[in-house]
């Protein structure tokens, strides 16, 4: 059983360039998490989703960032005209349906932005 | 705003000996809690978690201890191997709501672990 997959695993854009991030979640998760980790820091939650419906979004900047999952294919983070201060790791977790499940975090999108 | 282990210390210890990592969280609320362990460029691994109505779990090698009334938690890990070296954070799972899946992290210990 593969694992969550994230793509791709190093991105490079230049100010004001847009930058989309994919992850498949674990076969069988229906719920998707993206988090931000910036160096030396702890991971920051953005946004909460299930398939086609976004159901906490409070982590995620007003402008710029959007995040989608749709009925089929992977959950897509999307930063447009990023600025360097989006530079960061971006994690996404997937978990079964229902409360209290276990977090299975992919192995990060590092977004460098020049 | 809540929050969760504001520090970034980080502990050397000797291979073989016993390792303390300690967290603080604000959130009195909080009834789960979870440590993850984050080797470089990887996504955090779980180790182990531990609800509210416990003060303390155990796995292999690892227990967690909970302390309600300081709202403390902390990860000993036996005999430290070098394969434990890593970042280790401290997470709380929101409770209730559309926020129940999301989880506050701390920022983190570094442990060295020496041979």
């Amino acid at each position: 059983n593969a694992g969550v997959m994230q793509n791709p695993r190093h991105l490079v854009r230049r100010r004001g360039q847009e930058a989309r991030l994919r992850c498949s979640p674990m076969k069988g998760h229906s719920h998707v998490y993206w988090y931000r980790q910036l160096p030396e820091e702890g991971l920051k939650f953005m946004v909460y989703l299930q398939k086609e419906n976004i159901i906490d979004e409070s982590g995620m900047p007003k402008e710029r960032f959007s995040a989608e999952f749709p009925k089929e294919g992977p959950s897509i983070l999307r930063i447009q005209q990023v600025v360097r201060g989006d530079s960061a790791a971006y994690f996404c977790a997937s978990s079964q349906p229902g409360l209290g499940g276990e977090q299975f975090f992919g192995p990060g999108t590092r977004l460098t932005v020049l | 705003g809540e929050s969760v282990g504001l520090h970034l210390p980080t502990l050397s210890v000797q291979e073989g000996d016993n390792s303390i990592i300690n967290c603080a969280y604000s959130n009195s609320a909080s009834d789960y809690f979870i440590w993850y362990k984050q080797e470089s460029g990887k996504g955090p691994q779980f180790i182990i978690d531990i609800r509210s109505n416990m003060d303390k779990r155990q796995g292999q090698r690892v227990t967690v201890l909970l302390n309600k009334t300081v709202k403390h938690l902390s990860l000993q890990i036996a005999a430290t191997q070098p394969g434990d070296s890593a970042v280790y954070f401290c997470a709380e799972k929101g409770a209730g709501g559309t926020s129940y899946g999301k989880l506050t992290f701390g920022q983190g210990t570094i442990l060295t672990v020496h041979p």
